[in-house]
């Protein structure tokens, strides 16, 4: 089972930051946050990803809390082509953990 | 750079048939993983090949078989279709070696049984 909880869905509009929230209060301390998402008819497109401290890329940034048990991830300058389901997962090191996908987040972005 | 690759993107069955889809990992990875995603979920792992041995395996009966060939390329079987498998296949690449290597997916193969 998925270990975060995520809303359903969210809207934004075009040119303003979208912010998806991510709560994960059982991540372990070897446990990665990842987040990935994927459009319409496309497959799943990796992100970002991090252990504690915040991580910024050409793409998003991604803030997580001190206590590590809820994440933000930004879009800085949300455009249509956003619009998207954001999934956000947890994930150790060991060999035999798995990327568990949830239900994600449906991201819409407004003209 | 080429990216992930999946062959077919469409696929039509009958019920009882057998089907196989194939996957081309992103260049540089050596090894494959596929989930399956059934219309508005998210996508459930199958299982995942290293070194041409299945290493783990999602909650999945036998009826789904993998391989994976020395050039890392990996095909999925489904034996013995059933209108449930009906959904996205999805493939996905990354390094064995490097723990938290995000996974590179590629755009699916829809199979349709009817």
């Amino acid at each position: 089972d998925a270990k975060t909880t995520q809303p359903t869905s969210m809207d934004c509009a075009e040119g303003r930051a979208a912010n998806l929230p991510c709560n994960h209060s059982t991540i372990s301390g070897n446990e990665y946050v990842y987040w990935y998402r994927q459009i319409h008819s496309q497959g799943p497109q990796y992100i970002i990803h991090g252990l504690k401290n915040n991580e910024t890329n050409e793409m998003a940034s991604l803030i997580i809390t001190e206590d590590r048990k809820s994440s933000t991830l930004i879009l800085p300058h949300a455009t249509l082509r956003d619009t998207a389901v954001y999934y956000c997962i947890v994930k150790g090191v060991n060999r035999d953990d798995k990327i568990i996908f949830g239900k994600g987040t449906r991201l819409h972005i407004l003209p | 750079d080429a990216g992930v690759t999946q062959s077919p993107t469409h696929l039509i069955k009958t019920r009882g048939q057998q089907v196989t889809l194939r996957c081309s990992p992103k260049s540089g990875h050596d090894t494959v993983s596929w989930y399956q995603q059934a219309l508005g979920q998210g996508p459930q792992f199958i299982f995942q090949y290293y070194e041409e041995e299945e290493r783990q395996r999602g909650n999945f009966p036998d009826r789904f078989s993998g391989h994976q060939f020395p050039n890392y390329s990996s095909e999925l079987n489904v034996n013995a279709l059933l209108l449930g498998d009906s959904a996205l296949y999805l493939c996905a690449s990354s390094l064995w070696w490097a723990e938290t290597s995000p996974l590179h997916f590629g755009n699916g193969t829809r199979l349709t049984v009817t």
